[in-house]
């Protein structure tokens, strides 16, 4: 299809881990990436992964992305108050000029 | 300085009025975009501007009309909006259009 895929919900405990997934549609995207929104703001660039890269860590975020599937995950470790948010996932998308492309977005909440 | 600075924050405006969205960066970026955003739901592409040419117009309405003055600037003149076009106005820049975007806080457009 031709929409960049994602669950609207996560809801996890304080101190657990939280994993994002996303589904994207165009296999030449060179990168991959995921962005955080908080309430009434802009967003913010999390991290992002270049497509000949399964992996990427950096802090608390890992980011794994499975070409073949063209499954993109994020996941936080130790997940805090302050991580609640909308995650959107991007893609770069090709037509007659390149343009990114967003999820749906997952709202991520935290329990104490 | 990854920064994108949108002016204004709010702005409320009559059907018949004329109003401007601005944005500036100075991190030499050569591609610059609009997005809108309605309350839960992801971005959504109008335009991107690639070397201050127009490159995409996501069949936006010509009731939104995109300028990019120079390298630094962008702006959106809006003319006789409608209470549907209320949402977040999202501006982003980029090295090159296939690289990652860092985006402003936004502007919230009200229509009356």
């Amino acid at each position: 299809g031709e929409d960049v895929e994602q669950s609207l919900f996560l809801s996890v405990r304080e101190g657990d881990s939280s994993v994002i997934n996303c589904t994207y549609t165009d296999s030449s995207s060179t990168y991959l990436y995921w962005y955080k929104q908080e309430p009434g703001a802009g967003l913010q660039l999390l991290t992002y992964i270049f497509s000949n890269m399964d992996m990427k860590q950096d802090q608390r975020l890992t980011v794994l992305l499975n070409k073949k599937d063209k499954h993109l995950s994020l996941r936080i470790a130790d997940t805090q108050t302050g991580d609640s948010a909308i995650y959107f996932c991007a893609e770069i998308r090709y037509s007659s000029a390149s343009k990114i492309i967003f999820g749906s977005g997952t709202r991520l909440s935290i329990r104490p | 300085d990854t920064e994108v600075t949108q002016t204004p924050k709010h702005l409320v405006m009559g059907m018949t009025n004329k109003k401007s969205l601005k944005c500036e960066q100075h991190m030499g970026h050569r591609a610059m975009y609009w997005y809108k955003q309605k309350a839960k739901k992801p971005p959504e592409l109008m335009f991107v501007y690639s070397y201050e040419k127009l490159s995409i117009n996501e069949s936006v309405p010509s009731r939104f009309s995109p300028e990019c003055p120079n390298s630094s600037l962008l702006n959106l003149h809006l003319h006789a909006l409608q209470p549907e076009d209320s949402a977040l106005y999202l501006c982003a820049s980029s090295q090159e259009t296939n690289t990652e975007a860092f985006f402003g806080q936004g502007t919230r457009l009200t229509v009356v």
